[in-house]
């Protein structure tokens, strides 16, 4: 069974500083995709960053990169220059080739402090 | 686009009362997903559908909640009688199985209050 693991339930960083989520993964698909959503208080769902696994570049989306590693079956989210409204929820999912659906982790709460 | 709906925003019930949850998925989607978020269970997964057919509802609570897709642009989350260990926010997401794989879209939820 396809599992998702993140093992930081919460994480705290300065306003403009960087922090990392951690994600790690297990999946015996070949062809896959890995997402992190981010839940703010308002409750809805936002995909942030989208990875395919046959892609070895890290995805990046303005100041939200990943740190792929596929063989280690990790998959990281950075957050740089960090702000008060990336303050939330971060889940991290993985899609498997069969099947219909998400396997998303527990979640990281994410707070910035000013 | 608008993305996908659900209705209502808010609900506050009486336990033992018949609630039922709606949802409006991306047109064209194929994939309907109902999820349930509490504080002390996280995200779970509840049903999902595959072209209106329900493909896995192994998370389904118990017999008291059923879900339907009649077509493709509806969805119901039927719960009765509820109770208060119901309360919850319930989402529904939809998807389209073609690469980037999976990728839900997710509505806004229903936050349920059973008293």
């Amino acid at each position: 069974a396809q599992t998702v693991t993140q093992s930081q339930p919460e994480m705290s960083v300065q306003e403009a500083e960087t922090v990392t989520l951690s994600c790690t993964y297990d999946t015996s698909e070949s062809d896959y995709y890995l997402f992190w959503y981010k839940q703010p208080p308002s409750r809805q769902m936002i995909l942030v960053i989208r990875q395919e696994a046959y892609k070895q570049q890290n995805a990046t989306e303005n100041r939200f990169s990943v740190n792929f590693q596929k063989a280690a079956k990790s998959f990281s989210l950075k957050i740089s220059d960090s702000q008060l409204g990336d303050a939330a929820m971060y889940f991290c999912a993985s899609s498997g080739g069969s099947q219909g659906n998400l396997i998303f982790g527990k979640g990281t709460k994410l707070s910035v402090k000013p | 686009d608008a993305g996908v709906i659900q209705s209502p925003r808010h609900e506050v019930t009486e336990m033992g009362q018949e609630v039922t949850l709606r949802c409006k998925p991306i047109s064209g989607h194929d994939y309907l997903f109902w999820y349930r978020q509490t504080m002390m269970r996280g995200l779970e997964l509840l049903i999902y559908f595959n072209n209106n057919v329900p493909i896995d509802d192994s998370g389904m609570p118990e017999d008291r909640f059923s879900a339907k897709m009649p077509n493709a642009s509806f969805s119901t989350l039927k719960i009765q009688p509820s109770e208060p260990r119901d309360s919850a926010v319930y989402f529904c997401a939809s998807s389209l199985r073609r690469r980037p794989y999976n990728e839900q879209f997710f509505g806004p939820g229903t936050r349920l209050t059973v008293l």
